[in-house]
């Protein structure tokens, strides 16, 4: 069966500081893999998709970016956190082509202070 | 306006009740419905999913879908204090495209 883990699983980070969380799928090849976070009230935004090794969409302009040295892991990085990145960040994967489910990791808490 | 809109709730129901759970979407060309639920500090889980229109039966949970109103909805029978989180509706164009979240109804189920 697959398994999606992500740590840290809470981090508390100063402005100005960088960032890196990371995302590894289990039991599969070649997922799609995505990038949310999740601010209260305000759902599930999509932050990066990817489709293979390398290939990187983003969706929202903003100072984070993302990256997939390998075929089952995901890394969300920013040079310098701001405040407004505070919230709670989810990796997903879904099959290749012709998929629509998706299936969530536990999710990282950042707090930027 | 926002693709896929969901009241926030809260919403607090006893012990047993039925509880229905509704979304509306404004993209005529979703296809896929889907519903998560999601635990405090937990990542979201698929409960279900329908294509199109009908519905689909899972156990104490029903999701039906009315594309001619754009209408999304999840029934929960019997409902439980287990059953209390925060519900996603979220739709899709098809396979490989990407997912439209609601903002989530948060559940609280009473004893």
């Amino acid at each position: 069966s697959q398994t999606i883990h992500q740590w840290p699983a809470t981090l508390v980070q100063p402005v100005g500081s960088p960032l890196s969380l990371e995302c590894t799928v289990e039991g599969t090849s070649n997922p799609n893999l995505y990038w949310y976070r999740q601010a209260a009230g305000r759902g599930l935004q999509l932050l990066f998709y990817s489709v293979g090794i390398g290939q990187i969409s983003s969706e929202v302009p903003q100072n984070l970016s993302a990256s997939r040295p390998q075929d089952r892991q995901f890394i969300l990085s920013s040079k310098k956190l701001l405040l407004s990145d505070s919230g709670f960040y989810l990796c997903a994967w879904s099959e290749a082509a012709g998929a629509f489910e998706q299936f969530f990791g536990p999710g990282t808490r950042l707090t930027v202070l | 306006q926002k693709e896929v809109e969901q009241d926030p709730g809260p919403l607090s129901v006893p012990e047993g009740a039925i509880v229905s759970l509704n979304c509306t979407y404004s993209n005529s060309a979703f296809q896929y419905f889907m519903w998560y639920r999601q635990y405090s500090r937990k990542g979201p889980e698929l409960l279900m999913y329908t294509y199109s229109s009908g519905n689909k039966e899972d156990g104490r949970f029903t999701a039906q879908v009315d594309k001619s109103s754009k209408y999304i909805s999840l029934f929960i029978r019997d409902s439980q204090p287990s059953d209390s989180a925060t519900y996603l509706c979220a739709s899709s164009k098809g396979g490989g495209n990407k997912l439209t979240f609601g903002t989530g109804t948060q559940l609280k189920v009473e004893l």
